[in-house]
C-alpha cells in the first residue's frame, strides 16, 4: 500500500519563527490532507490539497502531485500552533486515508 | 451544531473484559472510521464502514469488532482477544466519495488496569 512519510519528526520553535513541514508519499494519490492534533487529542482538518497551493491565515500548503510531496508552511508561529501535524493521503482503493507518523511541533514563548 | 460525539472520554478496563466505545455523528456522512493512536505514532485504521450494515477491516482489525445498524452510529468493541488495547481511539466520518469532509471525534483514551 501507499507509504506516507513526514519530516521532521520533532520541531521546537521560538514564538514568531517560521517553519516548513514536509510530507512525501509513495504513489499517486487522489488527494492529500493536512490535520492538526491539539494537545488534548482533537484532530482538525487544515487543508484539503490534492495539488497547488492554498493559504489560510498564517498557514499555507503546497502539493506537487507529480513529485509526490506536500509542504505545510507555518509563519509567525504562536504557542497555540503546538501539537502534532499529520498529513494523510487518500487512497481511492478502499476509500480511506493513510496517515503519516506526524510532526510534533512545540512553540515556546 | 453538526459533529461527532465519542464517549466515554476515559475508559479503564480489566484484563479479559470486553468494552464498547461509542461513536455518534449527525453530519449525515455515509462513511465512518475507527482509528487507533499509540504514543508518538500516526493513526492506524481499525475498521471502516461506507453504508449501514456493511463494514470492512482496516490494517489492525484483530481483537476488535464493530457494527453499523444506523447511519449515525458506529460502536467499536475492544475484545479480550486484543492483546495490547491501551491506546487513544479516534472515530471519524466523511462523505464516502473522495474522502471529503473528514471529521474526527474528540477521542476515547482506553487504559487496561
Amino acid at each position: 500500500g501507499i507509504q506516507v512519510e513526514q519530516s521532521p519528526p520533532d520541531l521546537i520553535l521560538q514564538e514568531g519563527a517560521n517553519s516548513t513541514l514536509r510530507c512525501n508519499f509513495s504513489d499517486s494519490v487522489n488527494n492529500l490532507q493536512w490535520f492538526h492534533q491539539n494537545p488534548w487529542g482533537q484532530l482538525i482538518n487544515l487543508f484539503y490539497i490534492p495539488s497547488g497551493t492554498k493559504q489560510n491565515g498564517r498557514l499555507s500548503a503546497t502539493t506537487v502531485a507529480t513529485e509526490r510531496y506536500s509542504l505545510l508552511y507555518i509563519s509567525s508561529s504562536q504557542t497555540t500552533d503546538s501539537g502534532v501535524y499529520f498529513c494523510a493521503a487518500y487512497m481511492e482503493y478502499g476509500n480511506k486515508l493513510v496517515f503519516g507518523a506526524g510532526t510534533i511541533l512545540r512553540v515556546k514563548s | 451544531d453538526g459533529g461527532i460525539t465519542q464517549s466515554p472520554k476515559y475508559l479503564f478496563r480489566k484484563e479479559g473484559q470486553n468494552v464498547t466505545l461509542s461513536c455518534e455523528q449527525n453530519l449525515n456522512h455515509d462513511a465512518m472510521y475507527w482509528y487507533r493512536q499509540d504514543p508518538g505514532q500516526g493513526l492506524r485504521l481499525i475498521y471502516y464502514s461506507q453504508i449501514v450494515n456493511d463494514f470492512q477491516k482496516g490494517d489492525i482489525a484483530e481483537g476488535y469488532s464493530v457494527s453499523r445498524e444506523k447511519k449515525e452510529s458506529f460502536p467499536l468493541t475492544v475484545t479480550s482477544a486484543q492483546k495490547n488495547p491501551t491506546a487513544f481511539y479516534l472515530c471519524a466520518s466523511s462523505i464516502w466519495e473522495g474522502g471529503y469532509g473528514y471529521t474526527f471525534g474528540s477521542g476515547t483514551r482506553l487504559t487496561v488496569v
